[in-house]
């Protein structure tokens, strides 16, 4: 089955600076790949995904790479606000299987 | 539209008891899915229904879960007996997909919180 690796496990930075978060993938049959994002006591939510086509998909501040020879893909923030405080899960497959989730607290 | 919805939203159970979670997916969509989400961790597959069907059971504990969606819309998950280990938040998710290389977003429900004591 799918193996998800994901890095850092948490993640802190200066408001305005930009984090970027990592995944590998063990299954080449795999060809989505969604990022979700989970605040305290609530419930995933999905922020972008990129599906095996294509390479790069971008929505504002929120970018994601996917390098399908290398198995892994990953999710760049730019201009990160304290908002963006959370758990973000990176998953893949069709019945998703995610990777352990990056803490990323933004400071102001 | 409306969204997943789930129920209890909390659950406080003593070990060995029995325990059942509900879940109703958006209207039409066609694959359910039950993830259980232990603190710290990402969301863990447990099982996946297309239509009325089951997909994907492999890490569903059978000596103990049950899962079973009639009619192809509503969906429970049963616990009998639960164990300590058992305690997390139990997701729901549904999304509009088929099998066969559909992928679509998956549309989470709020969860419900299991303590087992």
């Amino acid at each position: 089955g799918e193996n998800v690796e994901q890095h850092p496990s948490t993640l802190s930075v200066q408001e305005g600076d930009s984090a970027v978060i990592k995944c590998t993938y063990s299954d080449s049959a795999s060809n989505y790949f969604p990022w979700y994002k989970q605040e305290l006591g609530k419930r995933p939510q999905l922020i972008i995904d990129i599906r095996s086509n294509v390479g790069e998909k971008k929505d504002q501040r929120i970018a994601v790479t996917l390098n399908k020879t290398a198995k892994h893909f990953s999710l760049h923030i730019t201009e990160t606000q304290p908002e963006d405080s959370a758990v973000y899960f990176c998953a893949a497959g069709y019945a998703l299987n995610f990777g352990k989730g990056t803490s990323l607290l933004v400071t102001p | 539209e409306a969204g997943v919805a789930q129920s209890p939203r909390y659950k406080i159970i003593e070990k060995r008891q029995s325990v059942a979670f509900w879940c109703n997916p958006i209207s039409g969509h066609a694959t359910l899915y039950w993830y259980q989400q232990i603190l710290g961790q990402g969301p863990k597959l447990l099982i996946q229904f297309q239509n009325n069907g089951v997909v994907d059971d492999s890490q569903l504990p059978k000596d103990r879960f049950s899962a079973e969606r009639l009619k192809g819309v509503d969906s429970t998950l049963k616990i009998q007996p639960a164990k300590l280990e058992d305690s997390a938040v139990y997701l729901c998710a549904s999304s509009p997909g088929t099998s066969g290389g559909a992928y679509n977003e998956q549309f989470f429900g709020p969860g419900t919180r299991l303590t087992v004591l």
